[in-house]
């Protein structure tokens, strides 16, 4: 089955550059999706087909999608985007969803 | 408003069983593939179950392939998760999850709240 890696926590000081990755075995020709999580919550959807955003999404959510790495950047970073992010593809050969096992991003 | 609403955890001894329910609302049902994810007390995100809007199509992850029946009934605008043979591994928040856009592999834009399942003796 599709393993896509997540590093468990990222840590970033607000109003800098946060970039998390997502590592699959060529994960770029996947369609990548990501979402944030804050305790207590369901997931919400930041970025859909690599780089889309859905409405009401800021900005500085981006994402790219090349080789064997999907990145997650945020720019600008506030606190109030401190939560749980992961990502997620959808594996053709089995037709399953995966998901990344999430990383942390602590804003100092 | 475009909503789910889940229902029907709860606790349950290993070995039992339990019905879960996804109550949509605000948009056309009948049109749109639906999903399962759960997530474990402090842990990650997990997909278990997928049905095409016809019901045509269904897949499992293997943690549940053989225990888990998801089903959908269009005309009351209801998704489920018939779960059987319940383990303590399967103790989670279930949520319902729809893709973006109908029928797709999109990611999923509209989750639920989330019901509990504890399975404990």
């Amino acid at each position: 089955s599709y393993v896509l890696t997540q590093p468990p926590s990222v840590s970033v000081a607000p109003g800098k550059t946060a970039r998390l990755t997502c590592g699959g075995n060529n994960i770029g020709i996947k369609t990548v999706h990501w979402y944030q999580q804050k305790p207590g919550h369901a997931p919400v959807l930041v970025i859909y087909y690599d780089t889309d955003r859905p409405s009401g999404i800021p900005e500085r959510f981006s994402g790219s999608n090349s080789g064997d790495t999907a990145t997650l950047t945020i720019s600008r970073v506030e606190a109030g985007d401190e939560a749980d992010y992961y990502c997620q593809v959808w594996d053709s050969s089995t037709d399953h969803r995966v998901f990344g096992g999430g990383t942390k991003l602590t804003v100092l | 408003e475009v909503q789910l609403v889940e229902s029907g955890g709860g606790l349950v001894q290993p070995g039992g069983s339990l019905r879960l329910s996804c109550a949509a609302s605000g948009f056309t049902f009948s049109s749109y593939s639906m999903n399962w994810v759960r997530q474990a007390p402090g842990k990650g995100l997990e997909w278990i179950s997928y049905i095409t809007s016809s019901s045509r199509t269904i897949y499992y992850a293997d943690s549940v392939k053989g225990r888990f029946t998801i089903s959908r009934d269009n005309a009351k605008n209801s998704l489920y998760l018939q779960m059987n043979s319940l383990r303590a591994e399967d103790t989670a928040l279930y949520y319902c999850a729809r893709p973006v856009a109908p029928n797709t592999n999109d990611g999923f834009d509209i989750w639920g709240q989330g019901t509990m399942v504890t399975v404990s003796s």
